[in-house]
């Protein structure tokens, strides 16, 4: 089964700067990769996909890129604020493409 | 904006007894799942649902667990006697496409205490 990483330990970064997350997975490279957005006691919340073909998504201050060489996504948020603050997770299919396996996340916290 | 939702938002149960978490996914969708969290740890795989019947299932998702769509719009999970290490927060999900390449939407969860 597919074993994905993300870092864990928490991301600290002041109000205005990029931060950049990265999850690394370590079996098949799938079609596609998701990224979610997880606030405490609240339900995963859907980011942004990215496919196998496509090197880089954005979407308003969102950029995800995916590299199947490396095994590995970054997902940057840019000109952050304290809203983004939130644990960050990556997901990807299973290899029946039938259901989606989570990282455990990174926590981000941006400081005003 | 069209949402999953979850009831009860938060369930104590005694160890041993059965408890049925209900969601009404996205009308819509025709994929349904369950993931739990324990707490502190990463989003698992319960099951997946579609036409009818379970697609997938994993290893945690034994003879104790059980799903159902009774109607066309309630998707609910049984834990039928539950155990302590059955204490998390349970999300149901739903997606138009499947896991072909479609969002997950998320409810926001049952919150299950067994004591």
């Amino acid at each position: 089964s597919q074993k994905i990483e993300q870092n864990s330990e928490a991301l600290n970064i002041q109000e205005g700067k990029t931060a950049t997350l990265t999850c690394n997975y370590t079996n098949y490279s799938p079609a596609y990769l998701q990224w979610y957005r997880q606030d405490p006691g609240r339900g995963p919340v859907f980011l942004l996909l990215i496919r196998e073909n496509e090197k880089e998504k954005r979407k308003e201050r969102l950029k995800v890129t995916f590299d199947t060489t490396l095994k590995q996504s970054l997902f940057h948020i840019t000109a952050s604020q304290p809203a983004d603050s939130a644990t960050y997770l990556c997901a990807l299919p299973n290899s029946g493409y039938s259901t989606l396996t989570f990282g455990k996340g990174t926590m981000l916290l941006v400081s005003p | 904006e069209p949402e999953v939702t979850q009831t009860p938002s938060h369930q104590v149960t005694q160890m041993g007894q059965e408890v049925i978490l209900r969601c009404v996914p996205i009308s819509n969708h025709l994929y349904f799942y369950w993931y739990r969290q324990i707490l502190g740890q990463k989003v698992e795989f319960l099951v997946s649902f579609y036409n009818n019947e379970i697609s997938e299932k994993s290893e945690i998702f034994d003879d104790q667990f059980s799903v159902e769509r009774p109607d066309g719009s309630n998707f609910t999970l049984k834990i039928r006697s539950t155990k302590l290490e059955d204490s998390a927060m349970y999300f149901c999900a739903s997606s138009a496409q499947g896991a072909y390449g479609a969002e997950a939407f998320f409810g926001q969860g049952t919150r299950l205490t067994v004591v």
